[in-house]
């Protein structure tokens, strides 16, 4: 499964979108794209998941680049309980393992 | 979706003693998987454990250390053997959710701290 990259922390005022980024450059043609979160102490919880074309459902959205090589998680209004460590994975569809990188450390501010 | 619980929810276990942790699935599933997640770390995956045969580690991974069993489609048994300090961590058991290359479900976990 590709590499993915994801900043360490980042924070978002209550009420705003939050944008989380991810690079998969090294991405193939039959991967997908899928995010999970972790709230502190819980399992992951999956949010979504895309292969080109965007997606959205009740949680968030999910854009991804033309080339595949990028793509952001958007929570369209951030509230306290969307703090949490967002994991950006990628992986071919029907391989049930995930790998997970070291996530993104969502902090939601009131 | 698919509702996973797990036994126990945490734990302190004596160094050099074992602990069985179990994982109870609402719905049957072909593959049920193990993962760790040590002190501020991120999830690394054990192994994955298949009705009916072996289960299969991860490199770093030894059944000696982490037997597991899978007596049934809806449970799953993972064993930390001869523990030590350093096997202080969240033990997750996950599995895949209905249609292949959909959502895994996660338990909540088993914290277990070793002294």
């Amino acid at each position: 499964d590709a590499k993915t990259t994801q900043p360490p922390s980042m924070d978002c005022a209550e009420g705003r979108a939050a944008n989380l980024p991810c690079n998969h450059s090294t991405i193939s043609g039959n991967e997908y794209v899928y995010w999970y979160r972790q709230i502190h102490s819980q399992g992951p919880q999956y949010i979504i998941h895309g292969l080109k074309n965007n997606e959205t459902n009740e949680m968030a959205s999910l854009i991804i680049t033309e080339d595949r090589k990028s793509s952001t998680l958007i929570l369209p209004h951030a509230t306290l309980r969307d703090t949490a460590v967002y994991y950006c994975i990628v992986r071919v569809f029907g391989n049930e393992k995930l790998t997970f990188g070291t996530g993104t450390r969502l902090t939601i501010i009131p | 979706s698919a509702v996973i619980s797990q036994k126990p929810s945490r734990d302190i276990c004596q160094r050099g003693t074992s602990l069985t942790i179990q994982c109870q699935v609402d719905s049957q599933v072909t593959m049920m998987f193990w993962y760790r997640q040590q002190p501020g770390q991120s999830l690394t995956l054990i192994a994955t454990a298949n009705q009916g045969s072996e289960a299969t580690y991860e490199s770093g991974f030894v059944i000696d250390k982490f037997p597991i069993s899978r007596p049934n489609l809806t449970f799953s048994t993972l064993t930390v053997s001869n523990m030590s300090p350093e096997d202080s961590s969240i033990y997750l058991c996950s599995v895949e959710g209905r249609g292949r290359g959909t959502e895994a479900f996660f338990g909540q976990g088993t914290r277990l701290t070793v002294v």
